[in-house]
């Protein structure tokens, strides 16, 4: 299985917003609303943010949000903060029942 | 407040078996779908399998015949076994809850990770 296509990097001002998105194919993104973004800073594990393309886990700030359109799924944030630095994956369900994740886009807040 | 702490050795030469087990304290073992996820140093996440309480798995196509996961419900215990390692292999291993969850509500939680090195 192929990893989801994400950008390599963005970046963006304290205050503004920002989509990041993740291409899949009608086999995973576009099949199922089964799609999953992380949040990871250096050194740390992964952290959920969003599930099921539009889900917040509890805890988790409204400041981050998802969709999706046919084949790609979009995590914005609002109101960027300099805490929001980190590496985002997009992670989706394939049709053969297993998991596949996006390369990684490293954000940048300037 | 689930946790999970894994252990296993982390300098392997080329050709040898990965062995990592993983523990969950504080909460239903039975409650959640486990996966292996990976991360070579400077790279991305790599979903590796996933398993149930009743051993029900599956796995990464591209490694399926290498890799193996497995549950001990006695000791509340997952395991991942990587057969013929190489230096490709070298990663941060972690195991996690999810990406697939039973009910309506997913929790996340995730061990604190392991480098696994492979050389020779």
């Amino acid at each position: 299985q192929s990893a989801l296509t994400q950008p390599a990097s963005m970046s963006g001002s304290p205050g503004q917003s920002i989509t990041i998105s993740c291409t899949g194919t009608s086999s995973d993104v576009g099949g199922y609303n089964y799609v999953s973004w992380y949040q990871q800073q250096p050194g740390k594990a992964p952290k959920l943010i969003i599930y099921d393309v539009t889900k917040r886990p509890s805890g988790v700030s409204n400041r981050f949000s998802g969709s999706k359109s046919g084949n790609t799924a979009s995590l914005t944030i609002s109101g960027l903060q300099t805490e929001d630095e980190a590496d985002y994956y997009c992670n989706s369900y394939t049709t053969t029942s297993t998991w596949v994740f996006g390369g990684g886009t490293e954000l940048t807040v300037l | 407040q689930v946790q999970l702490q894994q252990w296993g050795a982390g300098l392997l030469k080329p050709s040898e078996t990965l062995s990592l087990t993983c523990a969950v304290y504080g909460g239903s073992f039975s409650g959640f779908y486990w996966s292996w996820v990976r991360q070579p140093p400077g790279k991305g996440l790599e979903w590796l399998g996933e398993i149930n309480h009743s051993g029900s798995s599956r796995y990464n196509p591209s490694l399926k015949s290498r890799v193996t996961i497995s549950v001990d419900t006695s000791k509340n215990q997952l395991s991942l076994q990587m057969s013929s390692v190489t230096a490709a292999d070298t990663a941060v291993y972690y195991c996690a809850t999810g990406p697939r969850y039973y009910g309506s509500v997913r929790e996340d939680y995730w061990g604190q990770g392991t480098l696994v090195t492979v050389s020779s």
